[in-house]
């Protein structure tokens, strides 16, 4: 199994501002996700970073919208930048299949609220 | 294209059995897994199914058939803390999960 650690576990930000959320692994991983959920709603998947290449985002998620880095084997961080209050949401990263981790864990997730 | 498909929300007597149903279509098939996740918490996996049958793991089981794109997942002995949602998802070709929108099951005393 994997262990997964997010920072911050929640934040309050002001329209226009910039987050930046962290997640640590406790084990050495080819491909960590990076998902968000809106309240009530299931995971809609943002991007797939994998280390040493760029993060592969999905459809009606960008890269300047959300800057993706994974410096190692066992860290990425995810940014949400220029935020506005429909970024509100829990951002979840995770590691997963085709890793050599048959089932996907999660992090804790980040819960952010956009004033 | 890609499409889960399962019931928004369900309720079940305590103590009781309940069925959750998915399809699914996915470009592709390497699995279907399904999840827990309570409010306010990160979805935690439940079981994981690549062959058709059923797979028992102490009151939950699972079952798929691939030729009818079916899944359930079975609750026996309901507790009021399996109050949760259910997540199902399938896994595309390309390793990648395809997500329901989950179900929500509510135990009544």
């Amino acid at each position: 199994s994997a262990v997964i650690s997010q920072k911050p576990s929640r934040d309050i930000c002001q329209r226009g501002t910039s987050l930046t959320i962290q997640c640590q692994v406790d084990s050495q991983v080819t491909m960590m996700f990076w998902y968000r959920q809106q309240p009530g709603q299931s995971l809609t998947l943002i991007a797939t970073a994998n280390q040493g290449s760029e993060a592969t985002y999905e459809s009606g998620f960008v890269i300047d919208k959300f800057p993706i880095s994974r410096p190692n084997l066992t860290f990425s961080t995810l940014t949400v930048s220029n935020m506005s209050p429909e970024d509100s949401s829990i951002y979840l990263c995770s590691v997963g299949p085709g890793t050599g981790i048959y089932e996907q864990y999660f992090g804790p997730g980040t819960r952010l609220t956009v004033t | 294209g890609q499409n889960i498909d399962q019931p928004t929300e369900m309720t079940a007597t305590e103590g009781a059995i309940v069925q959750i149903n998915c399809t699914y279509q996915t470009s592709g098939f390497n699995g279907l897994f399904w999840y827990q996740q309570h409010a306010g918490e990160a979805p935690t996996f439940l079981s994981y199914n690549v062959l058709d049958g059923l797979e028992e793991k102490g009151r939950f089981s699972s079952f798929l058939s691939r030729s009818k794109g079916y899944s359930y997942l079975l609750l026996k002995e309901l507790q009021m803390k399996d109050s949760a949602s259910y997540l199902c998802a399938g896994l595309d070709s390309n390793y990648q999960l395809i997500w329901g929108a989950g179900t929500k099951l509510i135990i009544k005393p």
